[in-house]
């Protein structure tokens, strides 16, 4: 297992275009979360999946922010017109099924999202 | 609502033992994790501590106390590429039982 994988792992957009990332969980993972994370601050969780069933989501995050996991396997995070305090560190996380995992996670790489 | 403190930054000898604190409040506690990040790279799962006391897994310890709303993490025989930022999270009901994040202490380490 290579663990969790993000593509791209960076991305520069204008404002006002509409970006997708994408995030490959640990194979044997079936949790899922967001978060977005900004210099000197720790991650702010978005959105939390179990399989395919999105069962968190953030009330800080706008309309614009959407997230799929249609087979219970990778997940996409696409941000509609985007400005430029969605600059950030975009990182993806799995966790097993256990009781206490959702404190135990497991972090890709992340993308790191440059709106101009 | 819910809220963390650890120190922003921490400078230590290589070799020496250096205690990373955090206390919290929230509305109904469950757990509390701790991550290292190094500059550029992403959050790795250190510990997870649910019940009060002491947890050791190698040169790193953390603590819980529940009544005190506190935890801390200990580092040991510390070596240069310890140096990263370490933060604590929480669980707790007010989040649904995900993590709320601490803003994280960054540990300097000097030779």
């Amino acid at each position: 297992d290579t663990g969790v994988s993000q593509d791209p792992r960076h991305k520069i957009t204008k404002r006002g275009q509409n970006v997708t990332f994408r995030c490959d969980p640990i194979s044997e993972h079936n949790r899922l979360y967001w978060y977005r994370q900004t210099l000197g601050q720790g991650p702010e969780f978005l959105t939390y999946f179990q399989n395919e069933a999105q069962l968190e989501k953030s009330r800080l995050l706008s309309d614009r922010f959407s997230a799929e996991r249609p087979k219970g396997s990778f997940s996409t995070l696409e941000i509609q017109r985007t400005e430029q305090g969605d600059s950030a560190m975009y990182l993806c996380a799995s966790s097993d099924p256990g009781q206490g995992a959702i404190g135990e996670q497991y972090f890709g790489p992340g993308t790191r999202l440059t709106v101009t | 609502g819910q809220s963390l403190e650890q120190p922003s930054e921490v400078t230590a000898v290589e070799g020496a033992i250096v205690q990373i604190n955090c206390t919290y409040q929230t509305s109904g506690f469950y757990g509390l994790s701790w991550y290292q990040q190094h500059d550029g790279g992403a959050p790795t799962f250190l510990s997870y501590n649910a019940l009060d006391g002491l947890e050791e897994t190698g040169r790193f310890s953390s603590f819980l106390s529940r009544s005190d709303s506190y935890g801390y993490l200990l580092l040991q025989e510390l070596q240069m590429k310890d140096s990263a930022s370490y933060f604590c999270a929480v669980r707790d009901r007010a989040s649904n039982y995900q993590l709320i994040w601490g803003a994280g202490t960054k540990l300097i380490i000097k030779p």
